[in-house]
């Protein structure tokens, strides 16, 4: 996988601010994102999920927004909170060879 | 809906020792499952990607006779580390899909330490 064995880049926000995380992948056949949220210990859990034939979706307090032109995805997160505090992941998948590709993870820390 | 159980969460053992390590998808067929790999504040590292009733297809690297995966039934695939070494010992997480473009719903891993 991509970024496989590299320390993860850290993003620290104050409780109350809103968060932006960003993924860039590399294969332009790709046409279906998801982000996964990971608390220390414990399995990757689904946050939201985007198809290609969309640029932005919403959800509770976070919206993905896509960009195809650049191969850039975005995770943001409204008045972010300590329990948001955790490693965020993108994966990229596309039915052309039918694996979901994770980007390179994101520790995000919140700050009381 | 959508939850995949690992088990055991945390094993301890000595050098040499075998571990077999279950993931289910309890309210799902899982016809894909995927095993990983995680080293602290690292990403995850894809292992293997397991069909249901097929072999395996491992990432370059891994070595298929020291993890063995099986997946006999639609919901529960397993992994076994052989002959287990200290640098064996991480964090190994499954996950589970019913689709070619569905999330991939993971379990809460296995911590492993050989001693």
């Amino acid at each position: 996988g991509e970024n496989v064995g590299l320390h993860l880049p850290t993003l620290s926000v104050q409780e109350g601010d809103n968060s932006i995380i960003n993924c860039a992948y590399s294969n332009s056949a790709s046409d279906y994102f998801i982000w996964y949220k990971q608390e220390s210990g414990k399995g990757p859990q689904f946050i939201i999920d985007i198809r290609s034939n969309m640029d932005k979706r919403q959800g509770q307090r976070v919206t993905v927004l896509l960009n195809k032109t650049v191969k850039h995805l975005s995770l943001q997160i409204a008045a972010t909170q300590p329990g948001d505090s955790a490693v965020y992941f993108c994966f990229a998948g596309g039915t052309s060879y039918g694996k979901l590709t994770f980007g390179q993870g994101t520790i995000l820390t919140v700050h009381p | 809906g959508a939850v995949v159980s690992q088990h055991p969460s945390w094993v301890i053992c000595k050098s040499g020792t075998s571990v077999k390590i279950e993931c289910r998808s309890l309210d799902f067929q899982a016809t894909t499952m995927f095993w990983y790999r995680q080293f602290p504040k690292q990403s995850l590292m894809l292992m293997a990607t397991s069909n249901e009733g097929s072999k395996a297809t491992y990432e370059q690297g891994v070595e298929k006779d020291k993890f063995l995966i099986n997946h006999a039934s639609l919901t529960l695939s397993t992994l076994t580390v052989t002959s287990a070494h200290p640098e064996d010992s991480s964090f190994y997480i499954c996950s589970a899909s019913n689709g070619l473009n569905q999330p991939q719903h993971f379990g809460d891993g296995t911590r492993l330490s050989i001693l």
